[in-house]
This record gives structure tokens, C-alpha cells and sequence, in this order.
């Protein structure tokens, strides 16, 4: 597709239970970053992946957290037993990084719900 | 380490009337400067961005914002607002080294009223 696509959409789970949160990047994007969108925090960067680098994950705010990045391409996002406190909206963008500054873009992310 | 303050959380605003968004960052090196708009239940958009060059920056859809070094700002205006352009706007930075991560501002809610 043209845009960052980003599955589910919305997922509801029960505490305790573990979720994955999937991005597919715009194709030829590089770049990868996760950021959690949530009322109380804003906007938060989680996790970036660059080609072949070890990943960036200064974000992660516990060792629930977890994200992988196959082939340079698709991303997968893992919270294990997940607290109430993981619910927010899960943002993927994906850019060009051949070039400082090139800018972000975004997926419509997953709202993450924890019963 | 860099920051964003947007100091309105909301701001209510008729229709073809002006409005200014307020965003100031710190950051102890050179700075990328973006707005980014997210209406409901969707992601965020691109609205426009600074990276060198002129200090006034211009979107499609009539908005512009001018980077200030001096007093470390990035307001967003546009002369005559929408119905549609209500949504929230995000002010963010990244830094000219290191890092590419987005550091975001706590966002405006723009509301336009008829």
C-alpha cells in the first residue's frame, strides 16, 4: 500500500494476557519507529529500527516490551502480561533516513483496551 | 536533552477568524522543527516542517509557521480557519544528531466554530 498500515486496529484483552501490535512500513522506508499515544503521557517515542543497526529502544518503558523488525521490513510489537496501563493508542511511522530531517509518516494505529 | 511545550491545550475559534498555535522547544543542539495534525481516530499527518533555510515555512492547505532561534519558537497560524481544520495539532522535534526519534508536545485542540 501507499501509506504505514499498522494491525489490529483496535484489540481488546484481559490483564495478564500478551498482545502483538503489527506495522508494515511504506515500502523502501529504512526507518521504523513505535510511539504510545495515551491520555495521561502524550505522545511517547518506544522503539526505533534502522536497517541493520541495533535498534533504539530507550523508550520502553519496562522489560514487558519487547519489538523486532524481520527483513527490514515488517515490525512486530510484544507487551506480555499486560496491565491496565498499557492501554493508549500504539502509533508506526516509518521515513527515509538518507537525509537528515526527512520526516515521519505515520500509520492510523491500534487502540490497545486492558479489561 | 530536547523538549516541547505547547502551552494551550485547547483553543476554541470561529470560523475566518485567525488563529496561532504556540510551540516553544528546548534543546541544547540543532533542532528539525514539525507540526503534525491528527484528526479523530486517525494517525498523524505532516503538516509542515522546518529543516534550514528560510525561517518562515508554508503548508498546502494555508497554514505557516516561522522558526525563531532567538526565542526558541515555532508557532503555527493561519489567517482564516475551516470547520475542518479542527483537530488536534502536535508540535515535535528531533535533533540534528544522534537520535531521529520524534520528541512531541502535549498537542492543541483546535475547535472551530460556525
Amino acid at each position: 500500500g501507499a501509506g504505514v498500515s499498522q494491525s489490529p486496529s483496535n484489540k481488546v484483552t484481559e490483564k495478564g494476557k500478551d498482545v502483538e501490535l503489527r506495522c508494515d512500513p511504506i515500502s523502501g522506508h529504512t526507518a521504523l519507529y513505535w510511539y504510545r499515544q495515551s491520555l495521561g503521557q502524550g505522545l511517547e517515542f518506544l522503539i526505533y529500527f534502522q536497517g541493520n543497526s541495533a535498534p533504539d529502544k530507550s523508550g520502553l518503558p519496562s522489560d514487558r516490551f519487547s519489538a523486532e523488525r524481520t527483513g527490514g521490513s515488517v515490525s512486530t510489537l510484544t507487551i506480555q502480561r499486560t496491565q491496565q496501563e498499557d492501554s493508549a493508542v500504539y502509533l508506526c511511522a516509518s521515513s527515509l533516513v538518507s537525509q537528515v530531517g526527512q520526516p515521519q509518516h505515520f500509520g492510523d494505529g491500534t487502540r490497545l483496551s486492558i479489561l | 536533552a530536547q523538549s516541547v511545550t505547547q502551552l494551550d491545550s485547547q483553543v476554541p475559534v470561529f470560523e475566518e477568524a485567525p488563529v496561532e498555535l504556540r510551540c516553544n522547544y528546548s534543546s541544547s543542539v540543532s533542532v528539525y522543527l514539525f507540526w503534525y495534525v491528527q484528526y479523530p481516530n486517525q494517525g498523524l499527518q505532516l503538516l509542515l516542517k522546518y529543516l534550514s533555510g528560510s525561517t518562515l515555512v508554508e503548508s498546502i492547505n494555508g497554514f505557516e509557521a516561522e522558526f525563531n532561534k532567538s526565542q526558541t519558537s515555532f508557532h503555527l497560524r493561519k489567517p482564516s480557519v475551516h470547520i475542518s481544520d479542527t483537530a488536534e495539532y502536535f508540535c515535535a522535534v528531533s535533533e540534528g544528531t544522534g537520535r531521529r526519534a520524534l520528541t512531541f508536545g502535549s498537542g492543541t485542540r483546535l475547535q472551530v466554530q460556525p
